[in-house]
């Protein structure tokens, strides 16, 4: 069975710090990691995805990959109480996308103004 | 564009009642996707739907039964409503055509079973 695994929190970080999330998981032939921002009673929305090992910066957002380690991570800057939230590691397995993806169980970001 | 859109938005039901959880897409996605949300749980898929006229288990399908009615409808369906279903029940979808694509979520269905 496929597992995304993830520190629940909740993560408390001051405001202007760098919040920093991680995430490993289970199935050695993932190829797509996804991180997902959900509000307190919303939907979850996608905030970064990547799909190669290394670095992928998107404004304060920062995902990390290593799939030799099988390790996830996002990285957020410059810390708003906005960020405040639950982050969902998701994974795509081995045999793409067409059974849906696998999620860890979020962990909870407080960013105390 | 409406998006994903599931109704009802929140739904109390006595236990062994029935109830069917409507999602709708106008987005021509091919597949579409149940999934149910605990504290503490993360998002479990329940079923899943490739593409129209398919339907396959996802990880915790008991208790569940679904149709695909059309490339837009994928309806999930309570037969006996149990406690152990109470949950947020979010349905995505996405066109599945290549590897990496993000999901698009309805806004959800707050379930409580008594």
């Amino acid at each position: 069975q496929k597992e995304v695994e993830q520190n629940s929190g909740p993560l408390s970080v001051p405001e202007g710090a760098i919040a920093s999330l991680n995430c490993t998981y289970s199935d050695r032939g993932s190829q797509s990691f996804f991180w997902y921002r959900q509000y307190s009673g919303k939907s979850p929305e996608l905030i970064m995805s990547i799909y190669s090992n290394g670095d992928k910066e998107d404004g304060r957002f920062t995902a990390q990959l290593n799939k030799a380690s099988q390790y996830v991570s996002l990285l957020i800057r410059d810390s708003q109480p906005s960020d405040s939230a639950t982050y969902l590691c998701a994974v795509e397995g081995s045999g793409g996308g067409a059974d849906g993806l696998t999620f860890g169980k979020g962990t909870h970001l407080i960013i105390q103004p | 564009n409406a998006g994903v859109t599931q109704t009802p938005k929140f739904q109390v039901l006595k236990t062994g009642q029935s109830m069917t959880l409507q999602c709708a897409q106008d987005m021509n996605h091919n597949s579409m996707y149940w999934y149910r949300q605990d504290p503490g749980m993360g998002l479990r898929l329940i079923y899943y739907s490739a593409s129209e006229g398919t339907t396959d288990k996802g990880e915790v399908p008991n208790g569940y039964n679904v149709s695909r009615l059309n490339k837009r409808e994928f309806s999930l369906r309570l037969e006996s409503a149990a406690p152990s279903q109470t949950s947020v029940y979010f349905c995505a979808s996405n066109t599945n055509r290549r590897r990496g694509e993000k999901l698009f979520f309805g806004s959800g269905t707050q379930l409580s079973v008594l």
